[in-house]
């Protein structure tokens, strides 16, 4: 089956601080690769997206690349605001077969706080 | 923007009462999903729904649970006798067909107390 594994949280930072968030994942075919993020009280909003190998991701400043060999897909920031204190979390989907409709499995999701 | 929207944010209710979560999918979407957060827990899927029908779920979708799309927008999830373990936060999302890449769309979520 399809699994997502996360880095332990949650992770402090102060503003400014490089962030790294490691997700590696174990799929049965060809997944797309996603990070989304979950604010205080808010849904889940998708942050940025790759759907095949070597591919970089990107939004607001984060990135991450999709890396097969490794089956990982790690998310960084060079420079941290408090503003992106959230809960982040990685996924990945598997479309077709005939037995896949595009359900997502997530990570355990990563709790971030950033302090001035 | 079109966004996802569900109602109501949060239902409060006792063991073993009927609930009905409600959302609305974009309009020109064709694939919708529901999805539980138990507290402190990693998203979890339910079901998904193409066609008309229910196309996969998961192990956590029971009898208890069913879904249905009844007026073309609405899509709805039931649990037909809450226990106290349903408790959590349930997203709907949907998806379009094509060039998106399976990118989906949540709404806010909503918020499920069982007493």
């Amino acid at each position: 089956g399809n699994s997502v594994t996360q880095m332990e949280g949650p992770v402090t930072l102060s503003e400014e601080a490089f962030l790294t968030i490691n997700c590696t994942y174990t799929a049965t075919g060809y997944p797309s690769l996603f990070w989304y993020v979950q604010y205080p009280g808010e849904g889940l909003q998708l942050l940025l997206k790759a759907t095949k190998a070597d591919d970089k991701g990107s939004n607001k400043g984060f990135e991450a690349t999709y890396r097969k060999e490794t089956t990982s897909f790690h998310l960084e920031k060079g420079s941290v605001q408090v503003s992106d204190s959230a809960v982040y979390f990685c996924a990945l989907s598997v479309v077709g077969g005939g037995t896949s409709y595009g359900k997502l499995t997530f990570g355990q999701g990563t709790i971030l706080t950033v302090h001035p | 923007e079109p966004e996802v929207t569900q109602t109501p944010s949060h239902q409060v209710t006792q063991m073993g009462q009927e609930v009905i979560l409600r959302c609305v999918p974009i309009s020109n979407h064709l694939y919708f999903y529901w999805y539980r957060q138990i507290l402190g827990q990693k998203v979890e899927f339910l079901v998904s729904f193409y066609n008309n029908e229910i196309s996969e779920k998961s192990e956590i979708f029971d009898d208890q649970f069913s879904v249905e799309r009844p007026d073309g927008s609405n899509f709805t999830l039931k649990i037909r006798s809450t226990k106290l373990e349903d408790s959590a936060m349930y997203f709907c999302a949907s998806r379009p067909t094509s060039g998106s890449h399976n990118e989906q769309f949540f709404g806010p979520g909503t918020r499920l107390t069982v007493l």
